[in-house]
């Protein structure tokens, strides 16, 4: 699987949109991007995902550049309960049999 | 969406003692099914895949015999921490697939004292 780089933290002010970024310049064609975020003391929950075309669902919009090198997750309107780290993670479609690899994430605390 | 349960969510144990905690997909079948494990601060790292009905296939520098794996059935599986250790103490989270998204079970912490 393709590795991912994402800032270590970032903030946002609550009710704004938080744009959390992801490299993958090493991304191959048959690799889908996965978001997952994690709650302090819970499991990864799934948020997203997508191979080319930009995405939404109602927790949050996926949005991929043209040569899938780089994408942003977006959340419309951060809350304080969307505190979280966000795992940007790339992996092949037919890797169904294997394991998911979390990186670092993204730590992303919203403020009042 | 489809569901990971996760079982205890919270145990703590004396040193010595083994502990069996358990994953069950409520309404999906999981061939395959995913051990991890997290410390304080840090990410998630793989210990192991469970395939059901076979052995279970453990990263480097997992022990086999002290991490015990069973998936006895498409719903169910276990990890049983043999003679813990303070050491072992941690946050241990399952996970399946199903289709193409992954489903995390609520996470175990483990405390061994």
């Amino acid at each position: 699987d393709a590795k991912t780089t994402q800032p270590t933290s970032m903030d946002c002010a609550e009710g704004r949109a938080a744009n959390l970024p992801c490299n993958h310049s090493t991304i191959s064609g048959n690799e889908y991007v996965y978001w997952y975020r994690q709650i302090h003391s819970q499991g990864p929950q799934y948020i997203i995902h997508g191979l080319k075309n930009n995405e939404t669902n109602e927790m949050a919009s996926l949005i991929i550049t043209e040569d899938r090198k780089s994408s942003t997750l977006i959340l419309p309107h951060a809350t304080l309960r969307d505190t979280a780290v966000y795992y940007c993670i790339v992996r092949a479609y037919n890797n169904a049999g294997n394991m998911l690899t979390f990186g670092g994430g993204t730590r992303l605390m919203v403020k009042p | 969406g489809a569901v990971v349960s996760q079982h205890p969510s919270r145990v703590i144990c004396k040193s010595g003692t083994s502990v069996k905690i358990e994953c069950r997909s409520l309404d999906f079948q999981a061939t395959t099914m995913f051990w991890y494990r997290q410390f304080p601060k840090q990410s998630l790292m793989l210990m192991a895949t469970s395939n059901e009905g076979s052995k279970a296939t453990y990263e480097q520098g997992v022990e086999k015999d002290k991490f015990l794996i069973n998936h006895a059935s498409l719903t169910l599986s276990t990890l049983t921490v043999t003679s813990a250790h303070p050491e072992d103490s941690s946050f241990y989270i399952c996970s399946a697939r199903n289709g193409l998204e992954a489903f995390f079970g609520q996470g175990t912490r483990l405390t061994v004292v």
